[in-house]
C-alpha cells in the first residue's frame, strides 16, 4: 500500500515549457486535490475533483489544468510555464463524508527558468 | 470566506516543554478540523482530526481540542522531544457547500532543541 504518490520528484523548466504532474493513490478515494506551497503564503488549492471524470477549481487555478480519467489518478499540467509557477506542488486524496482526513503525497518541487 | 490564522508563526523551545499551538478561523459552522504535521522538504502528515461534535482529540502526547463558540483550536505537545521538530498545519472545513474543501493555516514551524 502506497497510499498517495507522485512523479516526478523534482524538474527544472524552462520558461514556455509544458510538462505533467501525476498523482497516484491506492486507496481507492474519491477526492483528490492539487495544492502548491510557497514560502509565507501556506497551502493553496489548484483544482481537485470529487470522483472520477469530474474537475473543478480551486483558489488558484489560473496557468493549470487537471483530468481525472481514472479513479486513482489526477494528472496536473502547465501549458506553457512561467516563473511563477515555481513553486512545491502537493496532491492529496480522501473519502468523502465525515471522516475524510486528507492523505498528501512527498509533493514535486518545480523550477521554472 | 473561511480565514485560518495560526500563532506563533514560529517557536524555539528547550527538550521537555509542554507547548501550545494555535488555529484561529473566522467562520465557526465547521465540519471538522485537522492537524497535520510537516517535515521538512516532506508531505503532510495526518495527526488528529476533531469532527465538529467533538470538544477534543488525542494521541499520544498530542491532545487537540476545538472551541466552535470561539472559533479556536489547540494543539497541545507534552514533554516535548527534538522529534517533534516540525510545521504544524491546521486545516478547517466547513459544514456548508464544499464540505470537502479545506482551508488551511501558514502553519506553525517548531524546533525543539536538546
Amino acid at each position: 500500500n502506497a497510499g498517495v504518490t507522485q512523479t516526478p520528484k523534482f524538474r527544472v523548466l524552462k520558461t514556455g515549457q509544458s510538462m505533467t504532474l501525476l498523482c497516484a493513490q491506492d486507496m481507492n478515494h474519491e477526492y483528490m486535490y492539487w495544492y502548491r506551497q510557497d514560502p509565507g503564503m501556506g497551502l493553496r488549492l489548484i483544482h481537485y475533483s470529487v470522483g472520477e471524470g469530474t474537475t473543478a477549481k480551486g483558489e488558484v487555478p489560473d496557468g493549470y489544468n487537471v483530468s481525472r480519467l481514472k479513479k486513482q489518478n489526477f494528472l496536473l499540467g502547465l501549458e506553457s510555464a512561467a516563473p511563477s509557477q515555481t513553486s512545491v506542488y502537493f496532491c492529496a486524496s480522501s473519502y468523502p463524508g465525515m471522516r475524510n482526513i486528507q492523505y498528501f503525497g512527498a509533493g514535486t518541487r518545480l523550477s521554472v527558468l | 470566506k473561511q480565514e485560518v490564522t495560526q500563532i506563533p508563526a514560529a517557536l524555539s523551545v528547550p527538550e521537555g516543554e509542554n507547548l501550545v499551538l494555535n488555529c484561529s478561523f473566522t467562520d465557526s459552522a465547521i465540519y471538522n478540523l485537522q492537524w497535520f504535521r510537516q517535515d521538512p522538504g516532506k508531505g503532510l502528515t495526518s495527526l488528529l482530526l476533531i469532527q465538529s461534535s467533538q470538544r477534543e482529540q488525542t494521541s499520544g502526547r498530542l491532545n487537540a481540542s476545538l472551541d466552535k463558540s470561539s472559533g479556536r483550536s489547540t494543539l497541545y505537545i507534552a514533554a516535548s522531544q527534538p522529534g517533534d521538530s516540525a510545521t504544524y498545519l491546521c486545516a478547517v472545513r466547513l459544514q456548508s457547500g464544499g464540505s470537502y474543501i479545506p482551508t488551511f493555516g501558514r502553519g506553525t514551524s517548531l524546533i525543539v532543541h536538546p
